[in-house]
């Protein structure tokens, strides 16, 4: 099972302020079969980024991934304020199927 | 516009079983793979199973297998959970998502309870 670690856990920022998200893998995730999403509060986990670095049908292009391999990064450039939530990452390469811990963004 | 509707779902004791459901529409469902995802109260995502198109191939982690049971119809654009012998760790929020990675379309989540 390829094991996702996120970090930092929380990070404390503010509206307009840049935010950088790390997703690293315990082994190469195949073929950039990498994801990014946001989850707010009470709500379905919504599909940001695809393909590592691919923005899926929507998403503003404040939000951008990157990495291979073993290191990934979501970074958003400026925050809006439907931006504070939690943010997953998964990989699509191997079953199962698996999530990052989640990386918390609030309000500074 | 792509829709899933889940249904389903509640409180049940432990060792019960329960079946959730989730209904597409907007979408030609039979060409897509489907996905169950669940999230413990406070928790993060868990990828619980999927299954292929015309329902000949399906996965699951481990902690589910011969528990769990995931089926589609495709006369009803719908997929199943079907869940025996539930654990209280089985309580969580189920979403079903479309596709087997990257999950772009998603359910409102339901809640299971399982009560020990």
């Amino acid at each position: 099972e390829i094991v996702l670690t996120q970090s930092p856990g929380t990070l404390s920022l503010s509206p307009g302020d840049r935010a950088t998200l790390s997703c690293r893998a315990s082994q190469s995730v195949s073929s950039s079969f990498f994801a990014w999403y946001r989850q707010k509060p009470g709500q379905a986990p919504r599909l940001l980024i695809y393909a590592a670095s691919s923005r899926a049908i929507g998403i503003p292009d404040r939000f951008s991934g990157s990495g291979s391999g073993t290191a990934f990064t979501l970074t958003i450039s400026r925050l809006e304020p439907e931006d504070f939530a939690v943010y997953y990452c998964q990989q699509y390469g191997d079953l199962p199927r698996t999530f990052g811990q989640g990386t918390k963004v609030d309000v500074k | 516009e792509v829709q899933l509707v889940q249904s389903g779902g509640g409180l049940v004791q432990s060792g019960g079983s329960l079946r959730l459901s989730c209904a597409a529409s907007g979408f030609t469902f039979s060409k897509f793979w489907m996905t169950w995802v669940r999230q413990a109260p406070g928790k993060g995502l868990e990828w619980v199973a999927n299954i292929n198109q015309d329902g000949s191939e399906q996965n699951y982690v481990d902690s589910v297998k011969g528990r769990f049971t995931i089926s589609r119809d495709n006369t009803e654009n719908s997929i199943y959970l079907q869940m025996s012998s539930l654990r209280a760790e089985d309580t969580a929020i189920y979403f079903c998502a479309r596709g087997t990675g990257p999950f772009d379309n998603w359910g409102q989540g339901t809640l299971v309870t399982v009560s020990s």
